[in-house]
Order: structure tokens, then C-alpha cells, then sequence
């Protein structure tokens, strides 16, 4: 089965770089995504790195694809305070009658400290 | 840990008819639920904000009148595709919040033939 995995929770001072790191399984992937929630409110789409790019630069954001290692990490640099709210890496399925459906990992919390 | 359960996981329907989505919250109470859809080779998008006990939130763009939306306990969010078209076929995905967590349905695969 598919799945995603990334960890809970990374704390970073402001101005610094923060790295959110990501695991998945399924190697047939078309597209990988980042998302941010901020408390209360719906996802947002950050960016999103087709399967054939190593990276993506977007701005303060870089995306880092290994597709070998199937690793996925999102850097923020110069982070803002603004910044602290939960990432969610997906993936999107290509399993038998799942083709297409996204898969979340459980999403990481960054907490920006001033 | 908390768990969001979204039935059917896989739906096909025919044009014309309706089609239900339940979004449950198994062993938390959720007083709010987003829906989101997907659309091919394209991001997530929010459709709209569940709220218990009072109608739900629409984004732009998204016609309430065709994708109703009913929180009528803390525990279940359901949406309704009325009158489904072939181009209404799409993934559909529900998420509760839990204080600063979030948490997905499996997701609703919903085919209109």
C-alpha cells in the first residue's frame, strides 16, 4: 500500500532556514505536494514538483526531490513567524483503482520562535 | 491517534442522480470539516468549510446549491453531489481538525457515467 511519512514537529528560529523532510512509497508518482494549514483555516497549496525534476525553487521555497530514495524535502528560507503552521507532503496514488488519489502524511508542525 | 473515516472510497453513479459522502470523526468531535476536491493533474482545492449546527462556508467559485453540505453532528460531515455530471467525476477528500492537527478522510472516488 501507499504511504507517506513525515515527521511531527521542528521548531526553528526566525531568519533561520527551516527543512521539512517527507518519505513515500509509491515510486510511480506523477506529482508530489506541499501544503500548508494555518490553525483554523483549509489547505493551501505551496507547491507542488513533477516527478521528473530534481528541484523546484519558488521564491523562499526550494523542493528537493530524490526520487532513488524516494525523499522529499521542502526548505523555507528565511523563515518568518508567519510561517509557523502545519506542511503536508502528498503524493498522488497510482494503485490499481486508487489512480490519482492523493496520499497526506500526517503533516509536520513548524513553530517559528522570534 | 485521531482517525477521519470518509465512505464510499469509491462511487460510480449515473448522470443525472445523487451522490452521498459521509466524513466521520471516529473517536474525536469536530466541531468544523473542510471538503476539497481534486482536480486532475491539479492541486487540491477547498470547496468548502463544515461548521456544526450552522451552514456551511462556501469558496468562490464552488455552487452550493449542487454540492450541499450538512454537519448535523459533531462527528459526521456529509456532502452531496446533486444532480452529478460526467465532469462533477473527481477525488474527493474531507479533513476534521483536532486542536493544531489535522487529520484526512480516505478520500471519495467519484465517477459519473
Amino acid at each position: 500500500g501507499e504511504d507517506v511519512e513525515q515527521s511531527l514537529f521542528l521548531s526553528v528560529r526566525e531568519g533561520d532556514s527551516s527543512v521539512i523532510n517527507c518519505t513515500y512509497t509509491d515510486s510511480s508518482s506523477t506529482y508530489l505536494y506541499w501544503y500548508k494549514q494555518e490553525p483554523g483555516a483549509g489547505l493551501q497549496l505551496l507547491t507542488y514538483i513533477f516527478s521528473n525534476m530534481d528541484m523546484k525553487q519558488d521564491q523562499r521555497l526550494t523542493v528537493l526531490l530524490n526520487k532513488k530514495d524516494k525523499h522529499l524535502s521542502l526548505r523555507i528560507a528565511d523563515t518568518q513567524t508567519g510561517d509557523s503552521a502545519i506542511y503536508f507532503c502528498a503524493e498522488t496514488s497510482n494503485y490499481g483503482g486508487s489512480q490519482g488519489n492523493l496520499i497526506f502524511g500526517k503533516g509536520t508542525k513548524l513553530s517559528v520562535k522570534p | 491517534g485521531a482517525v477521519v473515516s470518509q465512505h464510499p472510497s469509491r462511487v460510480i453513479c449515473k448522470s443525472g442522480t445523487s451522490v452521498k459522502i459521509e466524513c466521520r470523526s471516529l473517536d474525536f468531535q469536530a466541531t468544523t470539516m473542510f471538503w476539497y476536491r481534486q482536480f486532475p493533474k491539479k492541486s487540491l482545492m477547498l470547496m468548502a468549510t463544515s461548521n456544526e449546527g450552522s451552514k456551511a462556508t462556501y469558496e468562490q467559485g464552488v455552487e452550493k446549491d449542487k454540492f450541499l453540505i450538512n454537519h448535523a453532528s459533531l462527528t459526521l460531515s456529509t456532502l452531496t453531489v446533486t444532480s452529478a455530471h460526467p465532469e462533477d467525476s473527481s477525488f474527493y477528500i474531507c479533513s476534521a481538525d483536532l486542536g493544531a492537527e489535522a487529520f484526512f478522510g480516505q478520500g471519495t472516488r467519484l465517477t459519473v457515467v
